[in-house]
């Protein structure tokens, strides 16, 4: 069966400092990978999506980037943190772009200081 | 660009009232998918409605997409304290899933 791992689950970082958040999915091949962004008590902000290793698509300009070095390794990152980059972070698959259903990793809850 | 929008934002409900929400797009929408976010968790998928006037139920909670595939709505019939937590919906665009800002459903103590 196929397995999502998204961490660290909390993390709390000062102004400045760089990030990076991992996401793994096991059990499937070329999955469709997908970093969001929530807000607290907000909706879903799409950040990033993948459809193959090396090939990253933006939806939200921002100082944040992702990587995808692996067929089933997704990376979010940032050189130099902002106060508003705080949020729960979502790494999501797929197997179809927007036509099959997403399954989540349990999140990333960032809180920069 | 596209955009879904749904509505309301929160819901306050005794237990054993029913609850809704609904689900507006701007554009035709390809399907809709309705998750659901418990709270401090993630958001988990509940189903997909494809076709025109499609209409799915799921034990108490019953899901509609409408003939136009601009719109659909969820709703749960007698709500439980298991029900508590956050309903998004999400429908494909050109190329991607656009999503709902989600309804908060509130269980009232």
């Amino acid at each position: 069966s196929q397995t999502i791992h998204q961490w660290p689950a909390t993390l709390v970082q000062p102004v400045g400092s760089p990030l990076s958040l991992e996401c793994t999915v096991e059990g499937t091949s070329n999955p469709n990978l997908y970093w969001y962004r929530q807000a607290a008590g907000r909706g879903l902000q799409l950040l990033f999506y993948s459809v193959g290793i090396g090939q990253i698509s933006s939806e939200v300009p921002q100082n944040l980037s992702a990587s995808r070095p692996q067929d089933r390794q997704f990376i979010l990152s940032s050189k130099k943190l902002l106060l508003s980059d705080s949020g729960f972070y979502l790494c999501a698959w797929s197997v179809l772009l927007g036509d099959t259903e997403a399954f989540f990793g349990q999140g990333t809850r960032l809180t920069v200081v | 660009g596209q955009q879904v929008m749904q509505i309301p934002q929160y819901q306050h409900v005794q237990e054993g009232e029913d609850f809704t929400t609904y689900c507006n797009s701007s554009t035709t929408l390809s399907n809709i998918q309705w998750y659901k976010q418990r709270p401090g968790g993630h958001p988990v998928f509940l189903i997909q409605l494809v076709k025109s006037g499609e209409v799915k139920k799921q034990k108490r909670l019953t899901f509609q997409f409408g003939e136009a595939k601009k719109n659909s709505s969820l709703h749960i019939t007698a709500t439980q304290t298991t029900d508590v937590g956050t309903y998004f919906c999400a429908g494909r665009g050109n190329y991607q899933l656009i999503w709902g800002a989600g309804t908060k459903l509130i269980i009232k103590p």
